[in-house]
């Protein structure tokens, strides 16, 4: 059983589409979060949910949306796609929204934009 | 926000070897977390520690909460340990993890 499963593992798409990622979690938790990597493996949060209400919400730019159904899911839509946004992006969960909470991530994301 | 810097930047180690990671905090945290970042790019949860130390197999770790500072330890390292151990934390108030830069190590046979 997968805890945090993230769809699709790859994805390849030409600059100005639009695409959208899927994140799933069977653990329980009511925290979910989207995360990038850029290529010198650095990683960011970008989005923080708990229990579908946005929490965190860094410096990215609107044309990413994150949007939660119910507590185990936290999608990411990402319009107008340019070459900067290649990176790979996580997905994660937690419980609890307090910091005492350990934290457990997807197999992650692999954007291409061409 | 806090500051996470991590320490070495690369590691090349001979199998066999033993080695020491370390990650030192700006500001106090209540979560603290190492991860392995395996050559397949997965994320994989080694230790959730706060505080204190705590031991799985040939990997340790010890968090010195007062002192602001984590240590990993790798023992008889093996070719599967190469990849990237990160560390991250978050404050009290808040519950989004910030990241070191990692360390990236490689197991030589």
């Amino acid at each position: 059983d997968t805890a945090v499963s993230q769809t699709p593992k790859y994805l390849v798409t030409q600059m100005g589409n639009d695409k959208s990622i899927k994140c799933e979690q069977n653990l329980g938790h009511d925290t979910m979060y989207w995360y990038k990597q850029d290529s010198k493996k650095f990683l960011k949060i970008m989005f923080s949910y708990n229990n579908k209400e946005l929490i965190i919400n860094e410096t990215v730019p609107n044309r990413f949306s994150p949007k939660s159904p119910d507590k185990a899911h936290l999608n990411l839509h990402i319009n107008s796609l340019e070459l900067g946004d290649s990176a790979v992006y996580f997905c994660a969960s937690s419980r609890g929204q307090g910091a005492s909470s350990e934290a457990f991530f997807g197999q992650g994301t692999r954007l291409t934009v061409v | 926000g806090i500051q996470v810097e991590q320490s070495p930047p690369d590691l090349i180690l001979q199998e066999g070897a033993n080695s020491t990671l370390r990650c030192n905090f700006s500001d106090s945290v209540n979560n603290l977390q190492w991860f392995h970042q395996n050559p397949w790019g997965q994320l994989i949860n080694l230790f959730y520690i706060p505080s204190g130390t705590k031991q799985n197999g040939r990997l340790s770790a010890t968090t010195v909460a007062t002192e602001r500072y984590s240590l990993l330890y790798i023992s008889s390292s093996q070719t599967t340990d190469s990849g990237v151990y990160f560390c991250a934390g978050a404050k009290a108030a808040g519950n989004k993890l910030t990241f070191g830069g990692g360390t990236r190590v490689l197991v030589k046979p």
